[in-house]
C-alpha cells in the first residue's frame, strides 16, 4: 500500500502570513490532485498536476509538482479567514485508485 | 444539478444491525467510490467501481459490501455494524482517467453504539 504523508498535521498562522504544506511519497505518482475539504462537506477538488516539475498557480495558491513526482507542495500567499480548512493531497499510482493523504488543518487567524 | 447523492446524513446504529448507505450521481460517470474519514487518518477507500456490475476492493473493505447495477447508483452495505465503524462516510465518482476530478457527496455521518 502506498503511503502519502502531509506535513505539517496541524498549522495555525496570522492572515496575511505565506505558509506552504507538503505532500510525500516514497513511490512515484502517476497523478496528484489538491482537495480542500470544509467542515460538514465533501472535499473539493483544487487542481491536479501530471508533469514532474509542474507548477500550477490558483490565485494566491502555488501548487508545484516535484521533479521526481513523489512529492508535492501547496503555497498560500498572504493567507485570509477564507483559506481555513482542511487540505488534502490525493496520489494515482499508476491504477484506478486514488490514495490520499492524512490532511494539514489550517486555520487562518483574522 | 445534483451531482453525487448520499443519504441519510446521519445515523446512528447498535452493535450487530445492518444498514445501506445510498449513493446516486447523475453525471453518467463509469467510476464511483466509497471512502471513509477517520481523524487523522485522511480518507481510505473501501470499495470502487469502474463501471455497471464490476466492483473491487479498496484499503479497508472489510464490514462491508457493494454493488453496482446501474451506472447511477452505488451503495454501501454494513453487514453487522460494529463500534469501528463509526466514520463519516464519503461516496464520490469520476469520468474517465484517474487524473480527472472526483466529485464527493456531502458524507454520511454513522455512529454504532
Amino acid at each position: 500500500t502506498q503511503l502519502l504523508e502531509q506535513s505539517p498535521q496541524f498549522l495555525s498562522i496570522q492572515e496575511g502570513e505565506n505558509l506552504t504544506v507538503y505532500c510525500n511519497s516514497s513511490s512515484v505518482f502517476s497523478s496528484l490532485q489538491w482537495y480542500r475539504q470544509e467542515p460538514g462537506e465533501g472535499p473539493v477538488l483544487l487542481v491536479t498536476v501530471v508533469t514532474g516539475g509542474e507548477v500550477k498557480k490558483l490565485k494566491r495558491l502555488t501548487f508545484q509538482f516535484g521533479d521526481a513526482r513523489k512529492d508535492s507542495s501547496l503555497h498560500i500567499t498572504a493567507a485570509q479567514p477564507g483559506d481555513t480548512g482542511l487540505y488534502l493531497c490525493a496520489a494515482a499510482f499508476g491504477n484506478e485508485k486514488l490514495t490520499f493523504g492524512t490532511g494539514t488543518r489550517l486555520t487562518i487567524i483574522p | 444539478n445534483a451531482g453525487v447523492t448520499q443519504t441519510p446524513k446521519f445515523q446512528v446504529l447498535k452493535t450487530g444491525q445492518s444498514m445501506t448507505l445510498q449513493c446516486a450521481q447523475d453525471m453518467n460517470h463509469e467510476y464511483m467510490s466509497w471512502y471513509r474519514q477517520d481523524p487523522g487518518m485522511g480518507l481510505r477507500l473501501i470499495h470502487y467501481s469502474v463501471g455497471a456490475g464490476i466492483t473491487d476492493q479498496g484499503e479497508v473493505p472489510n464490514g462491508y459490501n457493494v454493488s453496482r447495477s446501474t451506472t447511477e447508483d452505488f451503495p454501501l452495505r454494513l453487514l453487522s455494524a460494529a463500534p469501528s465503524q463509526t466514520s463519516v462516510y464519503f461516496c464520490a465518482s469520476r469520468s474517465g482517467a484517474t487524473g480527472n476530478t472526483i466529485y464527493f457527496g456531502e458524507g454520511s455521518w454513522l455512529t454504532v453504539v
